[in-house]
């Protein structure tokens, strides 16, 4: 079956750099993947939809200054998070469009905590 | 716009027992609604897909059930065991085709 993965699963950084995060499909093409944020206790919320070749889009409400996302292949969506705050501290899941009929296969995740 | 509710208080039932989850949405009815299984610490894994002409859909011991009228899916595992601990989401479509959450339900199966 369609494999997603995301790297790292953690990663604590400083206030104020940048924290790249990479997911790729493994055993498929992905022209469209899918970037959630989700705090504990909470539903995850979608940030914003990379296409492969063309600029993400992003829900209302997210920075798109702030979190670089990068659609560069077939296989690799990249999101960046810049200038990192406490607050930015989440779990941050990627996703691709299964085939019809079935789901979207997640990523692993990527704990980010931001000190 | 589109809002989903699932019983955000934990479910604790005995191994055995069937457990019952409930997902509502509150605005128009999608083409299709979705569950999926969150452990801790990781991401969502993929179990059913249910289609606004279908009343019920099964695999294995899951059966969901989808009612447009009521706006409604309810999810069920049979002969549950404490390996199906864990928080379950229900996922449907938005209007812009976008896949959005519920916030879950966390079960908890006793042995």
């Amino acid at each position: 079956g369609a494999v997603v993965s995301q790297h790292p699963s953690w990663v604590i950084c400083k206030s104020g750099t940048s924290v790249k995060i990479e997911c790729r499909s493994l055993d498929f093409q992905a022209t469209t993947m899918f970037w959630y944020r989700q705090f504990p206790k909470q539903s995850l919320m979608l940030m914003a939809t990379s296409n492969e070749g063309s600029k993400a889009t992003y829900e209302q409400g997210v920075e798109k200054d702030k979190f670089l996302i990068n659609h560069a292949s077939l296989t690799l969506s990249t999101l960046t998070v810049t200038s990192a705050h406490p607050e930015d501290s989440s779990f941050y899941i990627c996703s691709a469009r299964g085939e019809m009929g079935y789901g979207y296969t997640f990523g692993s995740g990527t704990r980010l905590t931001v000190v | 716009s589109q809002k989903i509710e699932q019983n955000s208080e934990a479910l604790n039932i005995q191994e055995g027992k069937t457990a019952t989850l409930t997902c509502n949405y509150t605005n128009y009815s999608p083409a299709y609604l979705q569950w999926y299984r969150q452990d801790p610490g990781r991401g969502p894994v993929f179990l059913l897909l249910i289609r606004e002409n279908e009343k019920e859909k099964r695999k294995e011991r899951l059966k969901v059930t989808f009612d447009t009228t009521l706006k409604q899916s309810l999810f069920h595992i049979t002969a549950s065991q404490p390996a199906d601990s864990a928080t379950y989401l229900c996922a449907l479509p938005n209007q812009g085709g976008k896949l959005i959450f519920g916030q879950g339900t966390e079960l908890s199966v006793k042995p």
